[in-house]
């Protein structure tokens, strides 16, 4: 069926750190892979997205990559700072009109 | 920057009553979408809309549940007659193109069903 995996559920980090979560998707027809981001209370936020004829993407502190072989995507922060504590979720669209989300990571940076 | 804009930001209402909550998405965005999010969980797609008609749906989205576009920039969402388990935050979203890319989400309804 059309699920994500994303790992881990939670990550803390000290500021200044890397950052990294991975997700698997099941779906072998999916072009679009997107990131978004979630504050406490906020709607989601797109942060960055890549698309299957790419295997990296990126845009300053934050990079996404692709496997499309392995059906992995993985998200990167690099230099974190408090402001990028958040839920970060995965996402992918499996043809059709839908994007489906993994069950987020709740990414804690310590000052 | 245009925003997709959604009301009430909180709704209580009794189990078994009709509710409709409202989105206005951004103005030159042609798909819509409603997604709802129980506390503390990932996000889950109800309907995308298109040209007037629903495009896709997923199981979640059943005879309870309809979309509607009444005019040229409302989108609806009623739940006929509503469950404890339909308690959620339910999220309107936007997008220029197609295949769920770049969804721009409304701040969300906080729905309560007692």
């Amino acid at each position: 069926g059309e699920n994500v995996e994303q790992h881990p559920s939670t990550l803390s980090v000290q500021e200044g750190d890397s950052a990294v979560i991975k997700c698997t998707y099941s779906d072998s027809a999916s072009n679009y892979f997107p990131w978004y981001k979630q504050e406490l209370g906020k709607r989601p936020q797109l942060i960055i997205d890549i698309r299957s004829n790419v295997g990296e993407k990126k845009d300053q502190r934050i990079a996404v990559t692709l496997n499309k072989t392995a059906k992995h995507f993985s998200l990167h922060i690099t230099e974190t700072q408090p402001e990028d504590s958040a839920v970060y979720f995965c996402a992918y669209a499996p043809g059709g009109f839908k994007t489906i989300f993994g069950a987020g990571t709740r990414l804690f940076v310590k000052a | 920057e245009p925003e997709v804009t959604q009301t009430p930001s909180h709704q209580v209402t009794q189990m078994g009553q009709e509710v409709i909550l409202r989105c206005v998405p951004i103005s030159n965005h042609l798909y819509f979408y409603w997604y709802r999010q129980i506390l503390g969980q990932k996000v889950e797609f109800l309907v995308s809309f298109y040209n007037n008609e629903i495009s896709e749906k997923s199981e979640i989205f059943d005879d309870q549940f309809s979309v509607e576009r009444p005019d040229g920039s409302n989108f609806t969402l009623k739940i006929r007659s509503t469950k404890l388990e339909d308690s959620a935050m339910y999220f309107c979203a936007s997008s220029v193109g197609q295949l769920g890319e770049k969804l721009f989400f409304g701040s969300g309804t906080q729905l309560s069903v007692l």
